[in-house]
């Protein structure tokens, strides 16, 4: 069975930085290709970035509203991806998913992690 | 990237069915076959249904299809049951190679 646990989430100032962890179980970590997702809370869904398997180059994209600050990597070894965020900023604020990204789309979710950004 | 757009809300009594649209630009839903649809019962994570527009994944009902045409996509539910309650969004690949999200529809079983 597939699961996903996410962790790391908190309450962070304006500026500050936080790194979210992912361990995942139930396939083949290094064959599959990872995703972060967000949701501002009682609103939808936005696609934060991903990173592919190693075999297929690592690759990483990000959504525009978070390039440059924040970095996806993983650890295949762990089992684990991480989401390092910084400059975080108020609109940053919003439950943090990580989900398994196969087939164009995203098959499995983690239950979350809330962020919160505030002064 | 613009969000995709959907419509608020669409509401049925049970047995009936609801169609859901889920519109974006030749960049994204019209350029790929690669839309997704997503179901979020209120407080849960969302839950994946429908992928590569039209596939289901097994243990999905088959009351869910989906469907494109042109940059519309859609997901019909048929045959609608109380536990279909949930909001439901669609995602798309697009030429940027990102993911870009519907904005979301609320579906009520009346």
């Amino acid at each position: 069975e597939v699961q996903i646990v996410e962790s790391g989430g908190g309450l962070v100032k304006p500026g500050g930085s936080l790194r979210l962890s992912c361990a995942a179980s139930g396939f083949t970590f290094s064959d599959a290709w990872m995703s972060w997702v967000r949701q501002t809370p009682g609103k939808g869904l936005e696609w934060v970035g991903r990173i592919k398997r190693k075999i297929d180059g690592g690759t990483i994209d990000y959504a525009a509203p978070v390039k440059g600050r924040f970095t996806i990597s993983r650890d295949d070894s762990r089992f684990t991806l991480y989401l390092q965020m910084s400059s975080l900023q108020t609109e940053d604020t919003a439950i943090y998913y990580c989900t398994l990204d196969s087939n164009y789309a995203l098959f499995a979710w983690g239950q979350g992690t809330l962020v919160t950004v505030s002064s | 990237q613009s969000a995709l757009t959907q419509p608020p809300s669409v509401s049925g009594s049970p047995g009936q069915s609801v169609t859901i649209s889920c519109t974006g630009t030749s960049s994204d839903v019209g350029g790929y076959n690669r839309v997704s649809w997503y179901q979020q019962p209120p407080g849960t994570a969302p839950k994946f249904i429908i992928y590569e527009v039209t596939n289901r994944p097994s243990g999905v009902p088959d009351r869910f299809s989906g469907s494109k045409s042109g940059n519309t996509a859609s997901l019909t539910i048929s045959g609608l049951q109380a536990e279909d309650e949930a909001d439901y969004y669609c995602s798309s690949y697009t030429s940027t190679s990102t993911y870009v999200f519907g904005t979301g529809t609320r579906v009520t079983v009346l």
